[in-house]
């Protein structure tokens, strides 16, 4: 079947720009992640919905990141006037249960010039 | 703070050896320990779950253990292959799913 998705693949824009990155999880999991990894570290978890809730966003770094799932399925992270060190890798997970595997998408990688 | 340290240093064994891998974690009692696998431009892989009351886990090549004594878990690969070069991450995780990883080590096996 098929895994996590995520669009785009790359993205580039300019500082002070709005982004929308796209998460499809995998049918059926409720529980949907998002976490940001910049080079040579691990990634650093971000939020979590459990269905349409955000369930947990401490790891939101400030209120410029923003994320929906309004049907429980597909997640959207939005950031607001990025800067430079937004740059990163993007990565959204999901899982069957909460406290079930995470199935990771190949990431989104974000570029502010 | 919470803090889970793996070797930022890239570990090269040769083809057959067994490669240990070690992640060590302060201030924090996790619940469950999770190993993943990445490779470049990927997301990462889930390959093992070891729980707080379980000293051992087993998976083909693969070996965890959790020592919440000395805060420690052992990730073995052995009789290594080239294939199985990669950056390997640890992960805890409390009750609520949320992962807190290290930063990876990465593995280099040569023939």
């Amino acid at each position: 079947g098929a895994g996590v998705s995520q669009t785009p693949s790359n993205k580039v824009t300019e500082k002070g720009k709005y982004v929308e990155l796209r998460c499809d999880p995998i049918s059926g999991h409720t529980a949907l992640y998002w976490y940001r990894q910049s080079l040579g570290q691990g990634p650093e978890f971000l939020i979590y919905f459990q269905g349409t809730g955000a369930a947990d966003d401490s790891g939101l770094p400030n209120d410029r990141f923003f994320a929906v799932r309004p049907e429980g399925s597909v997640s959207t992270l939005k950031i607001q006037r990025t800067e430079r060190g937004d740059s990163a890798v993007y990565l959204c997970a999901s899982s069957s249960l909460e406290l079930d595997t995470q199935y990771f998408g190949p990431g989104t990688r974000l570029t502010v010039l | 703070s919470q803090k889970i340290e793996q070797n930022s240093e890239a570990l090269n064994i040769q083809e057959g050896k067994t490669a240990t891998l070690t992640c060590n974690y302060t201030n924090y009692s996790p619940a469950y320990l999770q190993w993943y696998r990445q490779d470049p431009g990927r997301g990462p892989v889930f390959l093992l779950l070891i729980r707080e009351n379980e000293k051992e886990k087993r998976k083909e090549r693969l070996k965890v253990t959790f020592d919440t004594t000395l805060k420690q878990s052992l990730f073995h690969i052995t009789a290594s292959q080239p294939a199985d070069s990669a950056t390997y991450l640890c992960a805890f995780s409390s009750n609520t799913g949320k992962l807190i990883f290290g930063q990876g080590t990465t593995l280099q096996v040569k023939p």
